[in-house]
């Protein structure tokens, strides 16, 4: 099956540690894309990465930071220097070039103790 | 002024019941304009997608963009309890992945 996979589903950090979220996809999707969603907002982008070894900060980058090595893969690491680092982290891909609809993984849940 | 306004409810309905959701915009680049469906704790599954103004229909679910007023909107008809969920509409301008998220809106449907 086709998809967007992304682990764990729930994570928990003490203060002051690096955690990384896993996100991967099988659908030939040039593009990939991190949100945080809080609630009672939109979701605001992190960073996404249009090629192979190149990404861009998007709206809310501080604190975070990622790869991307593979065509497949845009793991994404949480420091310590992201102070409210609490919420619903969701990885998204899409074709560049297609009409822009994104598709989105199952989400990963942050908890910091 | 947020770029994408929408009304984050919550809303309550009967089952049976025609459901609008709805979103307003402020950047007149936005071409593209989707609505997605999230469940609780669950990833945004994309619902519709549409590109000129009017009407596109898919089933029980109607999207109907007016560019000119800058305003979108998601019928639902014949409202079930699984339609329950949380409705975010998205857009993009053309040929640009930077994609603007509504706050998303809270909906029951009660049987």
């Amino acid at each position: 099956d086709g998809g967007i996979t992304q682990s764990p589903k729930y994570l928990f950090r003490k203060e002051g540690q690096n955690v990384t979220l896993s996100c991967e996809q099988n659908l030939n999707h040039d593009a990939m894309y991190w949100y945080r969603q809080d609630p009672g907002q939109g979701l605001r982008l992190i960073y996404y990465s249009q090629i192979v070894n190149d990404f861009q900060k998007g709206d809310i980058a501080e604190g975070y930071s990622v790869s991307r090595e593979k065509k497949e893969s845009f793991p994404l690491t949480v420091t310590s220097a992201q102070k409210n680092p609490t919420a619903f982290y969701l990885c998204a891909s899409n074709y560049l070039g297609s009409h822009n609809e994104q598709f989105f993984g199952p989400g990963t849940r942050l908890t910091v103790l | 002024q947020k770029e994408v306004e929408q009304d984050p409810g919550p809303l309550s309905v009967p089952e049976g019941a025609i459901v609008s959701l709805n979103c307003t915009y402020s950047n007149s680049a936005f071409q593209y304009f989707m609505w997605y469906r999230q469940y609780s704790r669950k990833g945004p599954e994309l619902l519709m997608y549409t590109y000129s103004s009017g009407n596109k229909e898919d089933g029980r679910f109607t999207a109907q963009v007016d560019k000119s007023s800058k305003y979108i909107s998601l019928f639902i008809r014949d409202s079930q309890p699984s339609d329950s969920a949380t409705y975010l509409c998205a857009m993009t301008p053309y040929n640009n992945n930077d994609m603007r998220f509504g706050a998303g809106t809270r909906l029951t449907v009660k049987p």
